[in-house]
């Protein structure tokens, strides 16, 4: 059973569009989160929503929207595609927020090329 | 200048060979995760240290919390330990910009 999946995994579209990333866990957890992965692989939070209710909020463009229905899923809306989009998107959870004492569990990341 | 920072940036080891990868972190961070990223895409946490050592297989990472640092350390590489290596501090995982691995056979 995948403890934290992302769909879909690869993401081709087109500038101006709008899309969905989703993430699902199945670990119990409380706490997930987003993560962007540039093109020089550096890792850089998003958002972290704690039992559906938000709690980081990084300096992402408000085109990026978060929705967590309950707390084991973490959907990820982007409106107005740009091509500075373009990079890997990692889900990941936890058990609880400010994890300094626990670890976390990543999704398999999602692909997204805007063209 | 990152929270987090990591030395070296790239890494080549021939195999067997005893591998130590540094990181340095600011003040605010209480705990610090290694991360590994494998050629694939996934993400796999190694450890979470606030303090001493852990040990897991051939991997070994320790803290030193007046220093800031932490190291983790391969012993008798393997080239299927080839992967980039990401220290992060939480709470919210700030990333050190990882360390490419290869180890050669």
């Amino acid at each position: 059973d995948t403890a934290v999946s992302q769909t879909p995994k690869y993401l081709v579209t087109q500038m101006g569009n709008d899309k969905s990333i989703k993430c699902e866990q199945n670990l119990g957890h409380d706490t997930m989160y987003w993560y962007k992965q540039d093109s020089k692989k550096f890792l850089k939070i998003m958002f972290s929503y704690n039992n559906k209710e938000l709690i980081i909020n990084e300096t992402v463009p408000n085109r990026f929207s978060p929705k967590s229905p309950d707390k084991a899923h973490l959907n990820l809306h982007i409106n107005s595609l740009e091509l500075g989009d373009s990079a890997v998107y990692f889900c990941a959870s936890s058990l609880r927020a400010g994890a300094s004492n626990y670890g976390y569990t990543f999704g398999s990341g999602t692909r997204l090329t805007v063209v | 200048k990152n929270e987090v920072e990591q030395s070296p940036q790239n890494l080549t080891a021939q195999e067997g060979e005893f591998i130590t990868i540094n990181c340095s972190y600011s003040v605010g961070i209480s705990a610090l995760h290694w991360l590994q990223q494998h050629p694939g895409g996934g993400i796999v946490s190694l450890f979470m240290l606030s303090s001493g050592k852990k040990k897991h297989g051939r991997l070994i990472a320790t803290i030193n919390i007046q220093e800031k640092h932490s190291s983790l350390h391969i012993t008798a590489s393997h080239p299927r330990d080839s992967a980039v290596y990401i220290c992060a501090g939480s709470n919210k995982l700030v990333f050190g910009a990882g360390t490419i691995l290869r180890v050669k056979s």
